[in-house]
Formats: structure tokens, sequence, C-alpha cells
């Protein structure tokens, strides 16, 4: 079956400008996770949805960062004024339930420039 | 608080021989569950293997095993017989029952495989 989808694949925008990033889970995964990777590092939780309310939102770096998922399904991460720090690749992934042993399956993941 | 730490920022191992990347964690949790998971070049997050707290043997998966010692809570990769295609990052990643399931990922380690 298909597996978590994320678009765009690549996003270059200006300091200051408003983006939207998407994600299409597994379908039937309730559980919805997007973390953001730097340069270099491990992924870094940024916020955990469970049906289509946000059950965690702890690693939202700040208020410039807002994501929903209002059916259940798809998700949009969006950022405003973006900042230069923002640039990483930001992914989704998707499990059918939160128990520590429910695998996540990642998306291809979306990476932003913000120049 | 939780941590995964690895230590190895680089790792070379010779074509068909054996390799073991590092993992150490640090959780108050009883029940958590640990996952490696390869990221090749090309970006995308691969699942490997899953090892849960409660589990008595080591988990096993094709060339690739976990050596858990949870008294010394480590959780190392053993891949087996190296090829060409294992070269990519590895990341050494946590996820804690009492947590909304999000994953905690260590620094990665990058793993060459030479011919």
């Amino acid at each position: 079956g298909a597996g978590v989808s994320q678009t765009p694949s690549n996003k270059v925008t200006e300091k200051g400008k408003y983006v939207e990033l998407r994600c299409d889970p597994i379908s039937g995964h309730t559980a919805l996770y997007w973390y953001r990777q730097s340069l270099g590092q491990g992924p870094e939780f940024l916020i955990y949805f469970q049906g289509t309310g946000a059950a965690d939102d702890s690693g939202l770096p700040n208020d410039r960062f807002f994501a929903v998922r209002p059916e259940g399904s798809v998700s949009t991460l969006k950022i405003q004024r973006t900042e230069r720090g923002d640039s990483a690749v930001y992914l989704c992934a998707s499990s059918f339930g939160t128990d520590r042993y429910n695998e996540q399956f990642f998306g291809p993941g979306t990476r932003l420039t913000v120049l | 608080a939780q941590k995964i730490t690895q230590t190895q920022p680089g790792m070379f191992v010779q074509e068909k021989e054996a390799v073991t990347l590092d993992c150490t964690y640090d959780t108050s949790d009883q029940s958590y569950g640990l996952f490696w998971y390869k990221q090749p070049s090309s970006g995308e997050m691969i699942f490997l293997i899953y090892q849960g707290s409660y589990d008595e043997q080591n988990a096993t998966e094709g060339r690739y095993s976990l050596n858990f010692q949870k008294a010394r809570k480590s959780a190392n990769l053993v891949i087996s017989a190296s090829q060409l295609g294992d070269s990519a990052m590895y990341f050494c990643a946590m996820r804690e029952a009492s947590n909304t399931g999000k994953l905690i990922f260590g620094q990665g380690t990058t793993l060459q495989v030479k011919p």
C-alpha cells in the first residue's frame, strides 16, 4: 500500500514569508507526528496528533509554528514569518497506535530553505 | 529526562565484516521501546529493528540484531556481513509508554562500508 507522502519535496522561500507543508499519512493510521531534522542531527519532535486533535505540541519552537489535521487524516504544518533558522528537513510520520511497540512510518520529508 | 546518546559520529567497516553501532539511553519509565532507523543519503527514514523494555531476548531482523543490556541502558545495533548498501546514517530512538509515543532520537552515526 501507499506510504506516508509529503509535499512539496523542496520549498525555497524568503525570510518573512508564510509556508505550508503537507503530510498524507498511511490510511488507517490514527497517530501522526511532525519532526524537524537539521543538517547532521537526529530528528526532533514537533507535534503529535491523535485523530483530529493535537495531543502534544510541546516540541513546537514558538508561536510561528502551527499544525492542523482537520479530518483526522492529512495534516498541514504552517510556519509564519519564516526565519533562516527554520531551514531544515521536516519529516512526517504516522503509526497505527501510540503504544511503545508501534512502529512509526516516515515520509520522505520536505526540505525547507529560507533565504 | 529521556535522552539517547550515540557517541560514534562516524564508523568504517570492511565489506562482509560485522559492525556494532553504540546507543545508550536514559529514562525513568519502566515501559519503553527502542528503535533503530537507517537514513541513506536519499533522506528517507527506514525502520530496522525494535526492542521492547520487557523483551527478554535480543531482537533480530535478518542481518540486524540488537544487543540489549537493560541494566547498562544500552541498545547497540549489530550489522553482520556488511554490504556496500549499508552505508548510511543510523539513528537510535526511544519511545516511552507514558509520553504520547513520540520518538526521541540520538545524534546518529554515519557508517561507511569499504569494498
